[in-house]
C-alpha cells in the first residue's frame, strides 16, 4: 500500500522566517507535485519534479526531488501572510495512479 | 482551453434522490478522475477513465457510479447516498501517453463540487 506522508501536518510561522515542509513516500516514483489548495477552494498546481535532483522555484517557494530517499521538500524564504494555505505533494505511479500527501496547513503570523 | 469544468458548483441532495456531478475539459487530455476530499484532509482517488475505458476503481461503493461519454465529459451519478458522503468532489484530467509508452505530464483540477448530502 502506497504512503505519502508530510511532515509536519501543522505549521505555525512568523512572517520573514524560513521553514521546509517534508514529502516521504513509500514506492518508487520519479515523478512528485505540490500542489496549493485556500480554504473551500481546488488544488493550484506550483511544481512539477520530473527526475531525481529536480529543483524548481517560484518565488518564495522552492521544490526538490530525491527518488532514492522517496524524499521531496518544500522550502519557504521569507513567508508572507499570503503563503497561508495547505500544501499537498501528489505522487504519480505508472497506470495514471495519483496519490496525495497528508497535507500540511501553513499559518504565517505578522 | 486550459481548464476543467465543473457543474454544479454546490449540490444539496436527499439519500434517496439521484443526481449526477458533471466534468468537461477541451485540452485533448485522455485520462480523467474522481476525486472525494473531506473537511482538513487530502483529495481520496475514487476513479480514474484512460481513453473512455474505467481502469482504476478504488473500491468505491456502488451508490456512487462513473460514465465517460466522450473524451471531454465525465459524470458522476450519485444513488442513495448517505450523510458521510458529503465532501468536495474534484474532477482532474492529464495527457494519458501509456499507450505510446510515454508517462503523464501535468494533472489539472477543477474546482470542485461542494456536495452536502441531508
Amino acid at each position: 500500500e502506497l504512503k505519502v506522508e508530510q511532515n509536519p501536518l501543522f505549521l505555525s510561522m512568523q512572517e520573514g522566517k524560513n521553514y521546509t515542509i517534508y514529502c516521504n513516500y513509500s514506492t518508487t516514483s520519479d515523478r512528485l507535485y505540490w500542489y496549493r489548495q485556500d480554504p473551500g477552494k481546488s488544488l493550484e498546481s506550483l511544481f512539477v519534479l520530473l527526475s531525481n535532483g529536480a529543483v524548481k522555484q517560484e518565488g518564495r517557494l522552492m521544490a526538490s526531488l530525491d527518488t532514492k530517499a522517496r524524499l521531496s521538500t518544500l522550502h519557504i524564504t521569507a513567508a508572507v501572510h499570503d503563503l497561508s494555505a495547505t500544501y499537498f505533494c501528489a505522487v504519480e505511479l505508472t497506470g495514471n495512479q495519483f496519490y496525495f500527501g497528508t497535507g500540511t496547513s501553513l499559518t504565517v503570523i505578522p | 482551453d486550459t481548464e476543467v469544468t465543473q457543474t454544479p458548483k454546490h449540490l444539496v441532495m436527499g439519500m434517496t434522490n439521484k443526481k449526477s456531478l458533471k466534468c468537461e475539459q477541451h485540452m485533448g487530455h485522455r485520462a480523467m478522475y474522481w476525486y472525494k476530499q473531506k473537511a482538513k484532509k487530502p483529495p481520496e482517488l475514487m476513479f480514474v477513465y484512460s481513453y473512455e475505458k474505467l481502469s482504476i476503481n478504488e473500491s468505491v461503493p456502488s451508490r456512487f457510479s462513473p460514465e465517460c461519454p466522450n473524451s471531454s465529459l465525465l459524470n458522476l451519478h450519485l444513488h442513495a447516498l448517505q450523510p458521510e458522503d458529503s465532501a468536495l468532489y474534484l474532477c482532474a484530467s492529464s495527457q494519458d501517453l501509456g499507450r505510446s509508452g510515454g508517462r503523464n505530464y501535468g494533472y489539472t483540477f477543477g474546482s470542485g463540487t461542494r456536495l452536502t448530502v441531508v
